[in-house]
Parts: structure tokens; C-alpha cells; sequence
């Protein structure tokens, strides 16, 4: 039964320090989202690449996060310095995105979540 | 991309049979209507995904309208496990636009 994997579960950290989140995503999947969760904001979709390359990293406050894939099996959601304001539950997520123009069902079509990891800056 | 509207929250009982509606009048001709589970402490999962009339699987029932404005998902004889929140989500299903999850609907099934 694959799975996408996320370490650590969980983190707690000082304010000022650099918090470093792993995911790795479901084999074969060319596709990976990073996600923020709070209780005010909901679920926030942070960025995503595809095949590797970033595509959209607009919900991120750039100064201070970074996501990266360097390779296929590896997702890396860096925040250096963290802030107390950072403290959520960021989930990855993976998919199966078709080339445009090839037709897919819908079980390869969606996004396959980790469990998650709660951050929590003191 | 389409923004959805869906209640904050609903309640069941064990048994009943329970309907959750979903707005999206601005859906697009390529968007799909996707629909996700998060039970605490867990990531979202997918539950069912249409894109116009009746949609069935083992968990959950899809009704779409013709003009598909609007969604329904229908989750048949609750049980408690099936205390969760539900998001609607719509989008390409080329992947080309990213889906947006809103607040989703709490649902709460009581004995």
C-alpha cells in the first residue's frame, strides 16, 4: 500500500531557529504539493512541483521558506528563521498529473496526503 | 478557479443517511468536482470525483445537475468513524489549476 511519508511527525523549536520538514511522495508520482493547516486559515496550499521543477510557490512568504526537490523521492519545506506565527500542520501531498492532451480516470487524478507534521515554534 | 460554498457544519446520527450540498456557480467546463475527507490528525483523503450526473463508489454517492452549479455528496447509513470534515473541491482534472480546498464541512455523527 503506498504512501506518501513525512518526517519528523512532529517539531518543537525555538523562535529563531531553522526547521527543515521532509516528505517523500508515493513512487511514480510526478507531482507534489506542500500544504499549511490551522485552526484560522484552513488548509493553504503553500507550493507545488511538477516533475521536479517548481510551479507555483505564491502562497509561500518567500523571506523565510524554501521548497525544494532534489530528487525525485525527496521533498524538503525549509523555514529559517522560524517564527511562532509558523506553528501549523504542513502536509504533503503527491499526484499523478497526465501530460496535456492524455486522458486519465479519476483515481490518478488526485492528491495522495502524508500524515503531516505539527510544528510548533515557542 | 471556481470558489465553492458548503455549510460549516452538520449533524447526524448513527444510521441516517447524509447529504452534504456544495455551490460552485462559476465552475468552468473543464473543471471537475472533486470531493475530500480529513478525519483529526490526519492528512485529506479522497472520497469520490465527477463531473456531471451520478457518481457511485464503495464509500459515497455523487449527484451533479445538469448544470453543475451545484454538488451533492451523499454518504449513506453514517456511522460515528464518519465524524469528519468535507471538503468540495473543483478544478481541471488535467492538473493544470490547482484545487483549493475551503473550509470544509465538520461533519458530526452521534450515537
Amino acid at each position: 500500500d503506498a504512501r506518501v511519508t513525512q518526517t519528523p511527525r512532529d517539531k518543537v523549536t525555538e523562535m529563531g531557529q531553522e526547521v527543515t520538514m521532509r516528505c517523500q511522495p508515493i513512487l511514480g508520482h510526478n507531482t507534489v504539493f506542500w500544504y499549511r493547516q490551522t485552526m484560522m486559515q484552513g488548509l493553504e496550499l503553500l507550493a507545488y512541483f511538477r516533475n521536479r521543477a517548481p510551479l507555483d510557490d505564491s502562497g509561500m512568504p518567500k523571506d523565510r521558506f524554501s521548497a525544494e526537490m532534489p530528487d525525485a523521492t525527496l521533498a524538503t519545506l525549509k523555514i529559517q528563521p522560524s517564527e511562532p506565527r509558523d506553528s501549523a500542520v504542513y502536509f504533503c501531498a503527491s499526484g499523478l498529473t497526465p501530460r496535456r492532451g492524455t486522458l486519465l480516470n479519476a483515481s490518478t487524478d488526485t492528491q495522495y496526503f502524508g500524515p503531516g507534521t505539527r510544528l510548533t515554534v515557542l | 478557479l471556481a470558489k465553492t460554498t458548503q455549510p460549516i457544519s452538520m449533524d447526524s446520527y448513527e444510521g441516517q443517511e447524509v447529504n452534504i450540498t456544495c455551490s460552485h456557480n462559476n465552475i468552468a467546463t473543464n473543471d471537475y468536482i472533486t470531493w475530500y475527507q480529513q478525519f483529526p490528525s490526519q492528512g485529506p483523503r479522497f472520497i469520490i470525483q465527477g463531473y456531471k450526473t451520478k457518481v457511485t463508489n464503495e464509500v459515497a454517492s455523487l449527484f451533479i445537475p445538469a448544470d453543475r452549479k451545484s454538488s451533492t455528496l451523499s454518504l449513506p447509513r453514517v456511522s460515528l468513524s464518519d465524524t469528519a470534515v468535507y471538503y468540495c473541491l473543483v478544478g481541471d482534472k488535467g492538473g493544470y489549476s490547482t484545487l483549493t480546498f475551503g473550509k470544509g464541512t465538520m461533519l458530526l455523527v452521534s450515537p
